[in-house]
């Protein structure tokens, strides 16, 4: 069965300090791989995802992440945290023959620091 | 280009009410999604539809759960004698393909929620 895991319920970074948000899957099929950002009383709103092209994915403001299939990661980082980027945020996965439905990490909440 | 909605935002209501949650996708979305999300955990698989048609409702917990898209637009989740363990953020989501392979990586446009408190 596919699974995601995110390491840190809870992630404090100072403003102007690098992000990286842990995201580590279980899947023995080739995954798709999601990043979504929660703000308060807020759809789920998509960050980035992968879809098998290239393995360093660019998103919405200045987030990136890369996947690499040997340490079955999907970290998500962005070089210089701004206070507007404190959220939850989640990894998502899903592969072809599934039922498409996203299968959730718990989500890590970050707080940006002045 | 209206998100996806979904009403109430907030309901309250006693244990063994019926309760039916709303949401109305984004226009043209061929799929929609119900997740549950429970405080201080990710979204939850349900059920979804493509058009009209129910897909998969292998997520809905037990009978009491059931839900609807009868003209391929609006849906409703409705849970029945509703018991303190529901109550969590019911979340909606739609994309504009359907069951395709290449619909696996759409992108998937959530709803604000409808926050679900069982007395």
């Amino acid at each position: 069965a596919q699974s995601v895991t995110q390491l840190g319920s809870h992630v404090s970074v100072s403003e102007g300090a690098l992000v990286l948000l842990r995201c580590n899957y279980s899947s023995s099929v080739p995954p798709y791989l999601f990043w979504y950002v929660q703000y308060p009383n807020q759809g789920l709103q998509l960050l980035l995802k992968y879809t098998s092209a290239a393995t360093l994915v660019k998103g919405i403001n200045g987030f990136e992440a890369e996947f690499k299939k040997s340490e079955t990661s999907f970290h998500l980082t962005k070089p210089s945290a701004h206070m507007s980027d404190a959220a939850e945020y989640f990894c998502a996965v899903t592969f072809s023959g599934s039922a498409r439905q996203l299968t959730f990490g718990s989500g890590t909440q970050l707080t940006v620091l002045p | 280009g209206a998100g996806v909605s979904q009403s109430p935002r907030y309901k309250v209501t006693k244990r063994g009410q019926d309760v039916a949650l709303r949401c109305d996708p984004i226009s043209g979305h061929v799929s929609l999604y119900w997740y549950r999300q429970a405080l201080g955990q990710g979204p939850e698989f349900l059920t979804y539809f493509n058009y009209e048609a129910q897909q998969d409702k292998s997520g809905l917990p037990n009978d009491r759960f059931s839900a609807e898209r009868p003209e391929g637009s609006i849906s409703t989740l409705t849970i029945q004698r509703t018991e303190q363990r529901d109550s969590a953020m019911y979340r909606c989501a739609s994309s504009l393909e359907s069951g395709r392979t290449s619909g696996y990586t759409d992108t998937q446009y959530f709803g604000p929620g409808t926050r679900l408190t069982v007395l």
